[in-house]
């Protein structure tokens, strides 16, 4: 079974801090991807990668920057936090091909006060 | 502009009843759609799919449906049973490129003993 891992559950920052979320994939799979999941919005693409240090905007990418050092983990970066980036954020890795299947870790729920 | 669109956020079924939960998109090169299941604190999980040159895709009780001259497609479930209770997400891709998914909002399905 695919396993993508994140590092934290729950996150509580302040604004203006540096947040680094963290996510790791066991499963050798050369595209990875950062969403937020907000009620009402569903899931929203904030970043993804299709492989090592290769990175494509997604849909809302302000605020963020992520990094891809090694083909398992997809770091995001919130530069300055800023309380509407209070959200859950969820990781997926997939494996190119025919299908389009991508697999979720369990999410990071952040709240920035 | 959401090119997926889940209208109803909510539905409740009986125990042993069909659930039918609906997506719209509006995008006609859309070429493949997903529907992910997600329970509270996890991940979302996928479920099934379909192309775009099939109109149904069966798999044990979960069935999915797409009219793409109307541009709809459903998820039917039968019979639905309390552990089918999750937030169900709706996904669309374009073949190429980078094959990003672009997710509803999601539907709350209740399945009551």
């Amino acid at each position: 079974d695919v396993k993508v891992t994140q590092s934290s559950r729950y996150l509580v920052k302040r604004t203006g801090e540096k947040v680094f979320l963290e996510c790791v994939q066991d499963m050798d799979h050369e595209n990875m991807f950062w969403y937020r999941q907000d009620p009402g919005l569903g899931l929203r693409l904030i970043y993804f990668s299709y492989d090592v240090k290769m990175k494509e905007k997604g849909d809302i990418p302000e605020g963020y920057s992520v990094s891809r050092e090694k083909k398992e983990r997809f770091s995001l970066i919130l530069e300055s936090a800023s309380t509407n980036q209070t959200s859950m954020y969820l990781c997926a890795s997939r494996s190119p091909g025919r299908t389009d299947t991508q697999y979720f870790g369990p999410g990071t729920r952040l709240t920035v006060l | 502009d959401q090119q997926v669109k889940q209208n109803s956020p909510s539905l409740s079924v009986q125990e042993g009843r069909i659930s039918i939960l609906n997506c719209d998109y509006t995008n006609s090169m859309f070429d493949y759609f997903l529907w992910y299941k997600k329970y509270p604190a996890e991940g979302p999980t996928f479920l099934i799919s379909i192309s775009s040159i099939k109109d149904k895709n069966e798999d044990g009780r979960f069935t999915v449906f797409l009219n793409k001259s109307a541009k709809h497609l459903s998820l039917h479930i039968v019979p639905s049973q309390p552990g089918d209770s999750a937030v169900y997400f709706c996904a669309a891709s374009v073949s190429g490129g980078y094959n990003k998914l672009i997710f509803g909002a999601g539907t709350r399905l209740a399945v009551h003993p």
